[in-house]
């Protein structure tokens, strides 16, 4: 469970806050995902990166902005929130975000927007 | 665009019984993966099990197996003397190259 760690684990932000979620892995993969997970929805694919390059947006609002510095971090930079944008943020990593890949997620960051 | 169904959102059973949990999906693809997470109470989500589209055997790890019926796009779980751990969310999950969808998720509790 360690391969992929996520910080912070909780985070409560107002909607003028501006803060930022990590993602980690140690799993040397090359693929990176972010997702969000809403109270009875399914989870919700918002980026995709892939060697740093981001391959997928699926229509995220701009106030959530990925960062992908190296193959290994990831970040989602949050501003000007609004409160339905709370969830629990799932981060996951694949090897190299092919067909074959299977997807390893972190215990994620529970978001509470006030 | 694929979309991914479970049509029961909670279910339960017997400590050591077996019960399946269903998923059908839309695709006009032909090759493709399935997966099957688990995500347990207050924690992090892990892979069950996974079938690629290709393979007409179903797959099988442990207590765990699918029922794969590609004709019908039906991808259903059988959990075998189901433990009390087995106790959280499963999710079925579509996968075509980089674009994974997901289900609503099966709430499963173990009853001892």
């Amino acid at each position: 469970e360690t391969g992929v760690t996520q910080t912070p684990r909780h985070l409560v932000m107002g909607m003028t806050n501006k803060k930022s979620l990590k993602c980690e892995q140690h799993l040397g993969h090359n693929a990176m995902y972010w997702y969000k997970q809403s109270a009875k929805k399914p989870l919700e694919l918002m980026f995709v990166y892939n060697f740093k390059e981001q391959t997928e947006n699926n229509s995220v609002p701009s106030r959530f902005s990925p960062e992908c510095p190296n193959s290994s971090h990831l970040f989602l930079h949050l501003h000007t929130l609004q409160p339905e944008d709370s969830a629990l943020y799932l981060c996951a990593s694949s090897h190299e975000g092919g067909l074959t890949d299977t997807q390893y997620f972190g215990p994620g960051t529970r978001l509470t927007v006030l | 665009a694929q979309t991914v169904t479970q049509s029961q959102p909670e279910m339960s059973v017997q400590e050591a019984e077996t019960v399946t949990l269903s998923c059908t999906y839309d695709t006009s693809e032909n090759n493709y993966y399935l997966f099957w997470y688990k995500q347990p109470p207050s924690r992090q989500m892990i892979l069950v099990i996974r079938q690629e589209a290709y393979k007409q055997q179903n797959a099988t790890e442990n207590r765990f197996s699918v029922n794969f019926q590609k004709a019908a796009k039906s991808f259903s779980l059988k959990i075998s003397d189901s433990q009390l751990g087995d106790t959280a969310m499963y999710f079925c999950a579509f996968m075509k190259r980089i674009d994974m969808r997901f289900g609503a998720g099966t709430r499963l509790t173990v009853k001892p």
